[in-house]
């Protein structure tokens, strides 16, 4: 069964310094992994995507299949980051579709 | 289209009582899914509808729940005699089958509270 950890519920940091988030996953076939970024009072909403390799709003996460992680990090933390991340893993193609989201970590960005 | 709505946005209900919660996902949106999300805790899956279609329905939680998307485009989420376990913030969310693979747009959420 695939499943997604994400070991930190809260991470706490100052303005500029980096961040990281971890998430780990589990899988056996080849998964499409997400970040989810819910800001305060808005909707989850989708932050990137391991496929499209691509940098967004400062983030950027790299799939690494030997370690199984897909870590979001950013170098230099904004307050306008704080929020809460969801990393997910979907099955690639179609077939029995289970997303799965791991529980989310809080960020905190202080002044 | 302003995005995925849901209807309603609360729901008080007493234990034993049957709540149904609607969807309406992005109009062009071929897919459609149901997540449940308590307190601390990330979306998690119960089902989802290709068109009309639901293609997996294992993860609803038990025979009390049930989905429905009878002409491919809304869909409602039933809850019969709920228990006070169910309370949670019931999500809805749409995809389309082409263009971004597999990103979802969720909906605000149903917040439903079991007395």
């Amino acid at each position: 069964a695939q499943r997604v950890t994400q070991p930190e519920k809260l991470l706490s940091v100052f303005k500029g310094a980096p961040v990281e988030l971890k998430c780990n996953y589990s899988y056996s076939g080849s998964p499409e992994l997400f970040w989810y970024v819910q800001y305060s009072r808005q909707r989850l909403q989708l932050l990137l995507r391991h496929i499209s390799r691509e940098s967004i709003k400062g983030f950027t996460a790299d799939l690494n299949k030997g370690e199984t992680s897909f870590h979001l990090k950013k170098p230099f933390a904004q307050e306008e980051d704080s929020a809460m991340y969801y990393c997910a893993l979907s099955e690639v193609g179609g077939g029995s579709y289970i997303p799965t989201f791991g529980r989310g970590t809080s960020l905190i960005v202080h002044p | 289209d302003t995005g995925v709505s849901q209807d309603p946005r609360h729901k008080i209900t007493k234990r034993g009582q049957n709540v149904t919660f609607r969807c309406d996902p992005i109009s062009e949106h071929n897919r459609l899914y149901w997540y449940r999300q308590t307190l601390g805790q990330g979306p998690e899956f119960l089902t989802y509808f290709q068109n009309e279609a639901q293609l997996e329905k294992s993860r609803l939680l038990s025979d009390r729940f049930s989905a429905e998307r009878p002409k491919g485009s809304f869909s409602t989420l039933e809850i019969q005699r709920t228990e006070q376990g169910d309370s949670a913030m019931y999500l809805c969310a749409s995809s389309p089958i082409a263009g971004r693979y597999n990103e979802q747009f969720f909906g605000p959420g149903t917040r439903l509270t079991v007395l």
